[in-house]
């Protein structure tokens, strides 16, 4: 399995551009995230999504959208990008239940200019 | 909201000694579960111990333990016989049934000095 896996790695952008972050897992798990983690703030929650169809939004939702077409992506998009979006980005999947693991990807870093 | 409290920003412990990071947290819920995550420089996010709150018995990983006092609100991470390689951040996690998503303290980073 290669579990979460995230592309790209680390990405520049320019306010006003728009892009997708990729994400994917192969654990047939119902549940994904997506974090973003900033310096002294810890990890907190975008989006999520309980299975393909169904997205909520999380603590900071604001500028980004989400699709859950299948189990097994999860891609976050950034319709604007503002230097504030400058972050690391974990997305994070796990089977339902509060007692089971959360796995991460590898995360991506990403700088608005 | 439930809300996750890590007091110390930065922690040092000398390689071989024993250090704990404390955690706080604040639910209404009576079912839920607390986790420690680490994140080396590598930034990976490795799972390092689980505790689920109806358990009494404080969970143990090797050289991890909990210290979880449940009518305290408290959950702190001691580590014994520190290795340079325990060197990384540390995070606390809550999970509760009502919403259902891992909500995350702002971090510890812990420095080893060999």
């Amino acid at each position: 399995n290669a579990g979460v896996t995230q592309t790209p790695k680390f990405q520049v952008l320019k306010t006003g551009q728009s892009m997708t972050l990729q994400c994917a897992q192969d654990m047939n798990h119902e549940y994904m995230s997506w974090y973003r983690q900033d310096p002294g703030m810890g990890l907190r929650l975008i989006h999520y999504s309980v299975g393909a169809g169904i997205t909520d939004q999380g603590e900071v939702p604001n500028g980004y959208n989400v699709s859950r077409s299948t189990t097994e992506d999860f891609p976050l998009r950034l319709l604007s990008a503002a230097p504030s979006q400058t972050s690391v980005y974990f997305c994070a999947s796990r089977l339902t239940g509060g007692r089971e693991t959360q796995y991460f990807g590898p995360g991506t870093r990403l700088l608005v200019l | 909201a439930q809300t996750v409290t890590q007091s110390q920003p930065e922690m040092s412990v000398q390689e071989a000694e024993t250090v704990t990071l404390s955690c706080t947290y604040d639910t209404s819920e009576s079912d839920y579960y607390l986790f420690w995550y680490k994140q080396p420089p590598s930034r990976q996010m490795i799972l390092v111990i689980r505790q689920e709150a109806y358990k009494q018995q404080n969970a143990t990983e090797n050289r991890f333990s909990v210290n979880f006092q449940k009518a305290a609100k408290s959950f702190s991470l001691k580590i014994s016989d520190s290795q340079l390689g325990d060197a990384a951040m540390y995070f606390c996690a809550y999970w509760g049934g009502s919403q259902g998503n891992l909500i995350f303290g702002k971090g510890t980073k812990l420095s080893v000095k060999p």
